[in-house]
């Protein structure tokens, strides 16, 4: 999907080890967005951004670090991974710009294993 | 953010229109309705969204009904490729409001 690009697409890791999600957007918009999305549930909210160099907390944020360096980039980071860590991750950003809007795009998405 | 109440599963038979429920009998005056979809394993695609007035685009039309206690969202010609889960969220205007997804409705639609 052009306008949000996630990396890696797969990732397993080893309980207690590190990692960091990239998500980089296209677009030039201000807000970003990280969510997890467990087998057969809905989406939840890790960590937000609503502009560059701030941040701030959704409904699952314990367990994480983003940092949100540049207007492009909002990386998540997992200092020691947990197996209720497994998920799908995506990544999503406004389809556009002016004010706050609900229309999002999202990643494909970056399926972690945590074992 | 109001709680949205939608069925677990619905079929459609390919061609016709697909109805798709949403209660949302506790949403305020200031609050938004909005419609995604997510196909297996993709990440979720916006569809519509309303205030008070009904919507129509490219993708689909959103019924609200006049005290917005509930919405449709009406995919009028279904085709196999709008199988998907489809999300009904409710949700505030203003810079921090979130996304609130719940477990949708799987849509299947049937050749």
């Amino acid at each position: 999907n052009a306008g949000v690009t996630q990396t890696p697409k797969f990732q397993v890791l080893k309980t207690g080890q590190s990692m960091t999600l990239q998500c980089a957007q296209d677009m030039n918009h201000n807000s970003m967005y990280w969510y997890r999305q467990d087998p057969g549930m809905g989406l939840r909210l890790i960590y937000y951004s609503a502009s560059e160099g701030t941040t701030d907390k959704g409904e699952v944020p314990n367990g994480y670090n983003v940092s949100r360096l540049n207007k492009r980039e909002f990386s998540l980071r997992l200092e020691s991974a947990a197996p209720s860590q497994t998920s799908v991750y995506f990544c999503a950003s406004p389809l556009q710009d002016f004010g706050w809007t609900g229309e999002l795009f999202f990643g494909e998405g970056s399926r972690l294993t945590v074992l | 953010d109001a709680k949205t109440t939608q069925p677990t599963s619905m079929d459609c038979a390919e061609g016709r229109a697909a109805n798709l429920p949403c209660n949302h009998s506790t949403i305020s005056g200031n609050e938004y309705v909005y419609w995604y979809r997510q196909i297996h394993s993709q990440g979720p695609q916006y569809i519509i969204h309303g205030l008070k007035n009904n919507e129509t685009n490219e993708m689909a039309s959103l019924i609200i009904t006049e005290d917005r206690k509930s919405s449709t969202l009406i995919l009028p010609h279904a085709t196999l490729r709008d199988t998907a889960v489809y999300y009904c969220i409710v949700v505030g205007g203003g810079s921090n409001y979130k996304l609130t997804f719940g477990k949708g409705t799987l849509l299947t639609v049937n050749p």
